[in-house]
């Protein structure tokens, strides 16, 4: 079946822009998180959702960055006020239930500030 | 908060050499996750383990999580060029209910032919 699709696979943007990133996870999965993984590093907590609700958000830099899922299915992560260090890979990943499970990532959206 | 770190940072092993990565975790974890990122591409499960002292075993890799839950290791046995990516260790935290998933730092193997 299709694993996590993420969409745009690649985003170029200038400082103070805003943009959106999509992921479309497993069909029937419950669990959502949003990471990011900046070169040579691991990827970094940015939200976990459990169905349509953000169970931590704990990890978001801070109130420029927010991110929804409305119908317990597709997330969007939003970043407003882009800045250059908001350069890296944004990685989505989805799971059957919660972090007792493995987890399944796309590909990734590499977003580039400029 | 909680912190992963992995030691090494870089292994360079020759073809048929055995590899160990470690993962220390500052906090006790209800389980933990290895993942393999090969270069290019995004983590890919392993393996998870949950009890105390846990050893399993896929193939050539071992995988064994520590008597505390604070810690645990991959280990590779004989290396093969489709070995060479990037380990992480990922923990969610003390409890089954703690959802924060923390990636460790990473191992990067290179393997030589």
């Amino acid at each position: 079946g299709a694993g996590v699709s993420q969409t745009p696979s690649n985003k170029v943007t200038e400082k103070g822009k805003y943009v959106e990133l999509r992921c479309d996870p497993i069909s029937g999965h419950t669990a959502l998180y949003w990471y990011r993984q900046s070169l040579g590093q691991g990827p970094e907590f940015l939200i976990y959702f459990q169905g349509t609700g953000a169970a931590d958000d704990s990890g978001l830099p801070n109130d420029r960055f927010f991110a929804v899922r409305p119908e317990g299915s597709v997330s969007t992560l939003k970043i407003q006020r882009t800045e250059r260090g908001d350069s890296a890979v944004y990685l989505c990943a989805s799971s059957t239930s919660s972090s007792y499970n493995e987890q399944f990532f796309g590909p990734g959206t590499r977003l580039t500030v400029l | 908060g909680q912190q992963v770190m992995q030691i090494p940072q870089y292994q360079h092993v020759q073809e048929g050499e055995d590899f160990t990565t470690y993962c220390n975790s500052s906090t006790t974890l209800s389980n933990i996750q290895w993942y393999k990122q090969r270069p290019g591409g995004h983590p890919v499960f392993l393996i998870q383990l949950v009890k105390s002292g846990e050893v399993k075993k896929q193939k050539r890799l071992t995988f064994q999580f520590g008597e505390a839950k604070k810690n645990s290791s991959l280990h590779i046995t004989a290396t093969q060029t489709t070995d060479v990516g990037t380990y992480f260790c990922a923990g969610p935290g003390p409890s089954v209910g703690y959802q924060k998933v923390t990636f460790g730092t990473g191992t990067k193997l290179q393997v030589i032919p």
